[in-house]
Parts: structure tokens; C-alpha cells; sequence
């Protein structure tokens, strides 16, 4: 089956800094990618959706300037916590879709980010 | 546009005993549904998926789940709980119209099994 990694699984980092998530297909194209964030004990919320060559698509509510979202390759997306802060502290996880599995999606393993 | 909403967001069964976990959906054109588990500080693992294919999906694990359209449901089932299953439950749903259709969680509903 598909898989999809992520990168780091876990950080912390100091309020004010900038933190990189990153999300691989592995064997496939993904054509679709898409970032969750879950806060303990609560579901998945959608926070973008993020086609490769364009401009991602941010859930209402989702600060785009904050959470910058690349999708550069068909095997790669990138999701940025710019200016980070104990409340954007969150587990983060990415989810890919390509063509030839049109589905189902693949998700992630998730990055915990924690913000002192 | 699709939602869903799971009914109880705690449910405690028995060792051995029935699981029901209740999921009910909408959307606007049929659905893709799917049931994820996920296990203390773990990601999501796929348990079934509903692609308009048999309305009885079989998983993972034992589990399985009927999608009945005239309920806009899609339960999830195990004839018979281990310890092994207390974990949280998301069902979701996708219109999946296209390879760009986002999949919408449920709230989740914790599954807890007793000895």
C-alpha cells in the first residue's frame, strides 16, 4: 500500500520561532495533500487542502500567514508554523491523495509540536 | 457539503461483549465513508472503507460496518470487544467527486473496554 512520512515526528520549539513539517508520498504521486490538527482529545480538523503547483486552500478560521503551506513536487508538502506560540502546541498530521487512488487517502504518522 | 456526527463520544463495553459505535453522515451526493482508529499518541489507522461497493464492508481487526443509505448511517460493529480495541473511533466522509475532495472527520467517540 501507499504510504506517506512525516518529518519530524516530534519537536519543540521556543515561542517565536518558525517550525517546518514535512509530508512525503513515498510510492506514489500525490497530486492532493491535506493538513489536520488535532488538540488533545478532539478530532481532526481540517486546516488546508494543498494541490501541487498551487496556491493551498485554507479551512475558514485558518490563519494562511501563520501556517504556510507548499506542495512544490508531487512527493512532497511542507506545512510552516511561523511565529510559533504555546497555543499553536497541536499534533499536526498530512494526508495524500494520488490518482491511481482515488479512494482512499494515505495519512501520515502526525508531528507533535509542542511550543514553550 | 458533507458532515458527520457520531452519537455518544464515550462508549465503555465488557471484554467479549458487542461494540457499537454509531455514525451518522450527510451529504449531498454519495458518499465515501471510512472508520479510522487511533490509539493513545498514535496517527490514524484505516479500519473499512464504504465506496458504493457492497453496503457491508468488512475490516480490520474484526470490525465491520453497514452503510444504509435510507438511515444516513454507517455504524461500526465487532461481534466481540478485546482490551486491545479501547482506543478513539472517527468515522469520515468524502464526496471524492474528484482526486481533491478533503475528508471530513467526525468528533470522535472513545472506546473504553472493561476487564
Amino acid at each position: 500500500g501507499a504510504v506517506v512520512s512525516q518529518h519530524p515526528s516530534w519537536v519543540i520549539c521556543k515561542s517565536g520561532t518558525s517550525v517546518k513539517i514535512e509530508c512525503r508520498s513515498l510510492d506514489f504521486q500525490a497530486t492532493t495533500m491535506f493538513w489536520y490538527r488535532q488538540f488533545p482529545k478532539q478530532s481532526l480538523m481540517l486546516m488546508a487542502t494543498s494541490n501541487e503547483g498551487s496556491k493551498a486552500t485554507y479551512e475558514q478560521g485558518v490563519e494562511k500567514d501563520k501556517f504556510l503551506i507548499n506542495h512544490a513536487s508531487l512527493t512532497l508538502s511542507t506545512l510552516t508554523v511561523t511565529s510559533a506560540h504555546p497555543e499553536d502546541s497541536s499534533f499536526y498530521i498530512c494526508s495524500a491523495r494520488g490518482l491511481q487512488y482515488i479512494n482512499t487517502i494515505y495519512f501520515g504518522e502526525g508531528s507533535w509540536l509542542t511550543v514553550v | 457539503a458533507q458532515s458527520v456526527t457520531q452519537l455518544g463520544s464515550h462508549v465503555s463495553v465488557s471484554e467479549g461483549a458487542l461494540v457499537l459505535l454509531r455514525c451518522n453522515y450527510s451529504s449531498s451526493v454519495p458518499p465515501y465513508l471510512f472508520w479510522y482508529v487511533q490509539y493513545p499518541n498514535q496517527g490514524l489507522q484505516l479500519l473499512l472503507k464504504y465506496t458504493s461497493a457492497a453496503t457491508l464492508v468488512k475490516g480490520i481487526n474484526g470490525f465491520e460496518a453497514e452503510f444504509k443509505k435510507s438511515e444516513t448511517s454507517f455504524h461500526l460493529t465487532k461481534p466481540s470487544a478485546h482490551m486491545s480495541d479501547a482506543a478513539e473511533y472517527f468515522c469520515a466522509v468524502s464526496a471524492c467527486e474528484t482526486s481533491y475532495d478533503k475528508v471530513i472527520f467526525g468528533p470522535g467517540t472513545s472506546l473504553s473496554v472493561i476487564p
